[in-house]
């Protein structure tokens, strides 16, 4: 069935240096890829996503990459902060399975 | 524009008893789906609604169940509780069912269910 791989699950940076949290899909059918973040105690939040018709998108300090043809995509954060810690997210999804595919999670903490 | 809201926010139950939890979606959103997140599982769906009618289910029992109203509300429901249902359960709401349109899906701040 559909599956989204995530790597590393737990990252560790000095505040200022960037992060990079990589994803594989396995439905070449997918064309739609959103990031979230989870806070402690809170619900996954939106913060940037990808359509498979782009190769690469950027908002401020976050960008995202896609690799259609290996399926890979990436989220990017550069000079990160202490904020920045949380749990992200990667899913994938596409019409022929109609619900949303979620990676296992990475663990994101910066240390100021 | 409000988010997706969900209540309670946090519950606590014996084993045993039935829970229903509630949803209201962004208003405009018409599709609404049900996580389970757990520390061990990640994000796990449970099923998705649109205009009223189930349209997709994960992996899980019969114990779990759900509905949607006509303003797209939606409640799911837990009978026979068990420890393992303990958990984190989120709802995201979308404009059209997730797949379709590349439609994003927006959370709610979830509920957090403690089954003793």
């Amino acid at each position: 069935g559909e599956n989204v791989e995530q790597h590393p699950s737990t990252l560790s940076v000095q505040e200022g240096d960037s992060a990079v949290i990589k994803c594989t899909y396995s439905d070449s059918a997918s064309n739609y890829f959103p990031w979230y973040k989870q806070e402690l105690g809170k619900g996954p939040q939106l913060i940037i996503d990808i359509r498979s018709n782009v190769g690469e998108k950027k908002d401020q300090r976050i960008a995202v990459t896609l690799n259609k043809t290996a399926k890979h995509f990436s989220l990017h954060i550069t000079e990160t902060q202490p904020e920045d810690s949380a749990v992200y997210f990667c899913a994938a999804t596409g019409i022929a399975y109609d619900k949303v595919i979620f990676g296992p999670g990475t663990s994101l903490s910066v240390i100021p | 524009k409000a988010g997706v809201t969900q209540t309670p926010r946090y519950l606590i139950k014996t084993r045993g008893q039935q829970v229903t939890l509630s949803c209201s979606p962004i208003s405009g959103h018409r599709s609404v789906s049900w996580y389970q997140q757990t520390p061990g599982q990640g994000l796990q769906f449970l099923f998705e609604y649109f205009s009223e009618t189930q349209r997709n289910k994960g992996n899980f029992p019969g114990r779990f169940s759900g509905r949607q109203f006509s303003n797209s509300r939606s409640e799911m429901n837990v009978s026979t509780l068990e420890l393992g249902d303990s958990a984190l359960y989120l709802c995201a709401s979308s404009l059209v069912p997730p797949g379709s349109l590349q439609e994003t899906q927006y959370f709610g701040p979830g509920t957090r269910l403690l089954v003793l």
